[in-house]
């Protein structure tokens, strides 16, 4: 079946300019994350919605990054007012509902440059 | 808090070569442990995991076991490929925070023919 899939693949943005990232996650996925990867730095975490609940956003690193999942399926991820310390790669991850595995499966990114 | 620990790379080796990537990790509690990896121009995939202390996850030849007693997770391979060329990511998953992962910052891995 597909993957998680994002888009675009990339995105070059001029500072102050807003951008608006989509995640398509596994179908039937409940769960779903969001998180940003800096170059040459490991994930951090971002957001996190189950079904279309926001349930934690303690990642978000101000007031201009905002996501939502409104209908508990296709999530975007929108940064206002971009910043040059913005670029980085976004990646949105799903997982399964219940059981004991917590694997969560990783779309291809989103590559955002901030000029 | 939580935080995980990796070897810092590159890691350069020869085709055949042993591979030893480290991974200590700090958290309450008994996390799960994973490894990630994530080929050239390609998404972040797992390679393998373990969710109870001893606990020894595989996967493609690779390894790692988890032990509680020197917080450690670490990632070897018995003779690496060319194919193995990536980025390898060490991530922990707090068992009361069923939710984000908390990543190491990467090891990337160079093998050459």
């Amino acid at each position: 079946g597909a993957g998680v899939s994002q888009s675009p693949r990339y995105k070059v943005a001029k500072r102050g300019q807003d951008v608006a990232l989509r995640c398509d996650p596994i179908s039937g996925h409940v769960s779903l994350f969001w998180y940003q990867q800096a170059l040459g730095q490991g994930p951090e975490f971002l957001t996190y919605f189950q079904n279309e609940a926001q349930l934690d956003k303690s990642g978000l690193p101000s007031d201009r990054f905002f996501a939502e999942r409104p209908e508990g399926s296709v999530s975007t991820l929108k940064i206002q007012r971009t910043q040059q310390e913005d670029s980085a790669v976004y990646l949105c991850a799903s997982r399964a509902p219940g059981g004991a595995s917590y694997e969560q499966y990783f779309g291809p990114g989103t590559r955002l440059t901030v000029t | 808090g939580n935080s995980v620990t990796q070897m810092e790379g590159p890691v350069t080796l020869s085709e055949e070569a042993f591979l030893t990537i480290n991974c200590t990790y700090t958290a309450t509690g008994y996390p799960s442990l994973f490894w990630y990896v994530q080929y050239p121009g390609e998404g972040l995939q797992l390679l393998l995991k373990a969710t109870k202390a001893d606990d020894k996850g595989s996967n493609k030849g690779f390894e790692a076991t988890y032990r509680k007693e020197t917080t450690s997770f670490h990632l070897e391979k018995g003779s690496v490929q060319v194919s193995d060329s990536a980025v390898y990511f060490c991530a922990l998953l707090h068992a009361g925070n069923n939710r984000k992962l908390i990543w190491g910052l990467g090891t990337s891995l160079a093998v050459n023919p």
